[in-house]
């Protein structure tokens, strides 16, 4: 149980464009869902918290116009990085909870690159 | 504030070897405790979780942690190493409501199995 589905797994682009990431949870309703990101050979920074129905909670030093956080269901949230450039690739991973104090699944991360 | 130490950036051992993995964290109120496992490019997968219940708690895969209040730890073993445990392992803290359940990840230990 408590399985988090992220897509793309993998995403490759050209400097400029917008990217949209989906997270999932599939097997249970997740009333919160968080976006973190990981540098290589770096632990994970919680980049967004994200309730649903509401405005998502941005980490001090996160643009929220850069990366745009949507969470309109119980089971979905997407991250769309805008006019990504290199310095946005990196690993981005979402997890989800399903009520106050119940542990974070997480996905399986989406590996960025930008050209 | 809630933080947390991994002693160990890099941890080798041999297949069948007992694993020892450090942890101590700071936390200003009573906290819960997480070891998380991650694979190359993979999410990540909760191997156990302290809730202030028992002081010794074992998860999933054979691992255990045992949580000291007085020494401010939480250490990861695991009496016989697996080649599939080579992985990045993560200790995380949450100081539960006061931070708004967040998780601080510990800056992660790298296992290396040797066969």
């Amino acid at each position: 149980g408590a399985v988090v589905s992220q897509h793309p797994s993998r995403v490759i682009c050209k400097s400029g464009t917008s990217v949209k990431i989906e997270c999932r949870s599939l097997d249970f309703q997740a009333t919160t869902m968080f976006w973190y990101r990981q540098f290589p050979k770096k632990s994970l920074m919680l980049m967004a918290t994200s309730n649903e129905g509401s405005k998502a909670t941005y980490e001090q030093g996160v643009e929220k116009d850069k990366f745009l956080i949507n969470h309109a269901s119980l089971t979905l949230s997407t991250l769309t990085v805008t006019s990504a450039h290199p310095e946005d690739s990196s690993f981005y991973i979402c997890s989800a909870r399903s009520s106050f104090g119940q542990p974070q699944h997480f996905g399986d991360g989406t590996r960025l690159s930008i050209l | 504030a809630q933080s947390v130490t991994q002693l160990d950036s890099h941890v080798s051992v041999s297949e069948g070897t007992p694993v020892l993995l450090r942890c101590n964290y700071s936390s200003s109120y009573s906290p819960s405790l997480f070891w998380y496992v991650q694979h190359p490019n993979k999410g990540l997968q909760l191997l156990l979780k302290y809730t202030s219940a028992a002081t010794l708690v074992k998860g999933i895969n054979g691992f255990e942690a045992e949580f000291k209040k007085s020494e401010t730890s939480f250490h990861l073993t695991k009496p016989s190493a697996h080649m599939s445990d080579a992985a990045e392992y993560f200790c995380v803290v949450s100081d539960g409501e006061a931070a708004g359940n967040k998780l601080t990840f510990g800056g992660g230990t790298r296992v290396l199995v040797k066969p």
